[in-house]
């Protein structure tokens, strides 16, 4: 069944920690995306690429970084995390033409 | 600057009453306009989307109404029951990079 996964769906972790979040899609999308997102708040682009070894940042500035080395996989990092970074985390996909598929979304606290 | 503007922020409605939700926007360059329904905890899901040659799409208890002469467009939600609570995001497609430009979402409550 093609879909668009994200782990882990929850995270605590303490300050200063190194974090990957990781997303995977299974529907073959050249464009993937990384929105940061407060419970039931606007949605930030903070990270898309448009394919391999292609990345740009988003609308919203953010510490995180990503890397799209195959198609199906855009992890993002945080190499030290901070309070400032507690969110929860959306990866998309899309075809050319069509609207996005989220993920369920990675839930960070970072204490 | 906002490109789409959302409203209402919330709306309570009664169970079986009409839900809608309104989007306005600036540019011209858009070429698909999607509403998402997101439930707590998950992530927002395509609920029904249109293009701008029509102006309106029904599915279901579901409706886009599009004009694009006053570049605003609407979700209404027909019957609405319980399990449509939720927060709903408008979006519109720019034609030229292709990507979703989101509305700032409305919480919407249906009571019993």
């Amino acid at each position: 069944e093609a879909d668009i996964y994200q782990t882990p769906r929850y995270l605590v972790i303490g300050t200063g920690k190194k974090i990957t979040l990781e997303c995977s899609q299974t529907m073959g999308h050249d464009k993937m995306y990384w929105y940061q997102q407060d419970p039931g708040m606007e949605l930030h682009l903070i990270h898309y690429s448009y394919g391999v070894n292609s990345t740009e940042k988003g609308d919203l500035s953010s510490e995180s970084t990503v890397s799209r080395i195959r198609t199906e996989h855009f992890p993002l990092t945080l190499e030290s995390a901070r309070p400032s970074h507690t969110s929860q985390y959306l990866c998309a996909s899309s075809a050319q033409g069509y609207g996005y598929t989220f993920g369920s979304g990675t839930r960070l606290t970072v204490v | 600057q906002q490109q789409v503007k959302q409203s209402p922020q919330s709306l309570i409605v009664q169970k079986g009453g009409i839900s809608i939700i309104n989007c306005a926007y600036e540019n011209t360059a858009f070429d698909y306009f999607p509403w998402y329904q997101q439930f707590p905890g998950k992530g927002p899901a395509l609920l029904i989307a249109i293009r701008p040659d029509v102006s309106e799409k029904k599915e279901g208890r579901f409706t886009i109404s599009f004009n694009k002469s006053a570049k605003q467009f609407s979700l209404h939600i027909m019957d609405s029951q319980p399990g449509d609570s939720a927060t709903y995001f408008c979006a519109l497609r720019d034609g030229n990079t292709d990507k979703l430009i989101f509305g700032t979402g409305t919480r919407l409550q249906v009571f019993p």
